[in-house]
Parts: C-alpha cells; structure tokens; sequence
C-alpha cells in the first residue's frame, strides 16, 4: 500500500518563508506532486518531482529526495492568499495519484 | 486550456435516489479520467480510474456496483451514486488526463460537485 505524511497544520506570518514536509511509504513510486486547494475549491497543481533535487516555480519551490522518501515545499514571501491547504501527492506506477491528508497553512498578518 | 468541467456543482437528492455527475475534458481528450471524494476537512481518496472504452479500475473498498462510472468517450465521464444515502454526501471531484501529452506529469481537476443526501 501506500502511506504519505505531512503535518496537519502550519502557521507563517505574511512576507516570511514556510517549508511543508512530506514523507512516503510506496511502491512503484514515479514521482511527488504538490497541489494548493483553497476552501470549497479544486485542487490546483504546483510542482512536480520525478528526479531528485530541487524545482522552483516563481515563489514556490518543491524538493525531492528518493533515497530518503522525503520531499518538502517551500513557499517564499507568503502572501494572505496562500492560506489554503496543500497536498502532497505520490505517483504510483506510472498512472495514478495518491494524496496525502494535507496540511492547513495558516498566515498571520 | 486544459479545462475540465464538472455538471452539476451541487446536488441536493432523497435517500435512495440516484443522482450522476458528468465530467467533462473541454478542449482536450482525456483517455483517462480520475474520480476522487473529498469529506470536509479531508484528503482527496481515490475511488476510480476511468478509461475510455473500457471498465473502471475501482480502489479497494469502493463498491462498483453503488458507484457506476462510464467513460464513454474522450471528453466524458460520468459517476452515477446508486441509491444514495446520507452517508455518501460528500465533494465528489473528477481529474483528466491529456491525450496529447502522452504521459503528463499533471492532472487537470474539474470545479467539484458537492452532493448533500437527505
């Protein structure tokens, strides 16, 4: 089966830097998304990860390490429209997505 | 582009009912769609992957026989929930995947259809 495990909230003040961790258990995994879901919305995809190493897309960036079955997202300068909530997902087999249980981030002013 | 719809957005039905929601690829043909439950609060669980042409692959402890879903062509998908009861409101949330772009590391969501059983 497959287990992925992210913390279920954080909380950053606007302008500063937050970091959300992701752990995995799978087989057949192919690579680690990142997707941003606001409140009675869809998720939106972020970032992906198929190789080890970091990626970065304007004020996020997402890193993977397959060795370690880790990856994390780093969102720069946080703006009150990122409180939202935000998935890790795992790429089994060539096909289909897992999600993580996702974490609340929260921004203070 | 990359537009996926999702018909109705919300649905309110009687137990016992059945009620189907279409998911829609609009400027794109999608061999494979996603269906995916969200309750409140919670993570996306997969329930299905719908291939054009062909039977669903349904997840361990999705019952097929409640949730009947039919990928009759490239831009469409449907979901109907058999006899619904109040255990099965919940966001129900369809994803495809773009024929063109072979394998493709992204999904494109539709808006979600909330479905609230009385």
């Amino acid at each position: 089966g497959q287990s992925l495990e992210q913390p279920s909230e954080v909380t950053a003040v606007e302008g500063a830097i937050v970091q959300i961790n992701c752990t995995y258990q799978t087989s057949g995994f192919y690579g680690l998304s990142w997707y941003q879901q606001h409140d009675g919305g869809a998720p939106t995809f972020l970032s992906y990860n198929a190789l080890d190493g970091l990626e970065e897309t304007g004020r996020f960036s997402s890193f993977l390490s397959r060795s370690d079955s880790y990856g994390y997202l780093l969102l720069q300068e946080l703006q009150m429209k990122d409180s939202a909530s935000y998935f890790c997902a795992v790429r089994v087999n060539n096909d289909k997505i897992i999600f993580g249980k996702g974490t609340r981030l929260h921004i203070l002013p | 582009g990359a537009v996926v719809s999702q018909h109705p957005s919300w649905v309110i039905c009687k137990s016992g009912t059945s009620v189907k929601i279409e998911c829609r690829s609009l400027d794109f043909q999608a061999t494979t769609m996603f269906w995916y439950r969200q309750f409140p609060k919670q993570s996306l669980m997969l329930m299905a992957t719908s291939n054009e042409g062909s039977k669903a692959t349904y997840e361990q402890g999705v019952e097929k026989d409640k949730f009947l879903i039919n990928h009759a062509s490239l831009t469409l998908s449907t979901l109907t929930v058999t006899s619904a009861h109040p255990e099965d409101s919940s966001f129900y949330i369809c994803s495809a995947r773009d024929r063109r772009k072979g394998f493709t590391d992204t999904q494109y969501f539709g808006p979600g259809t909330r479905l609230t059983v009385l």
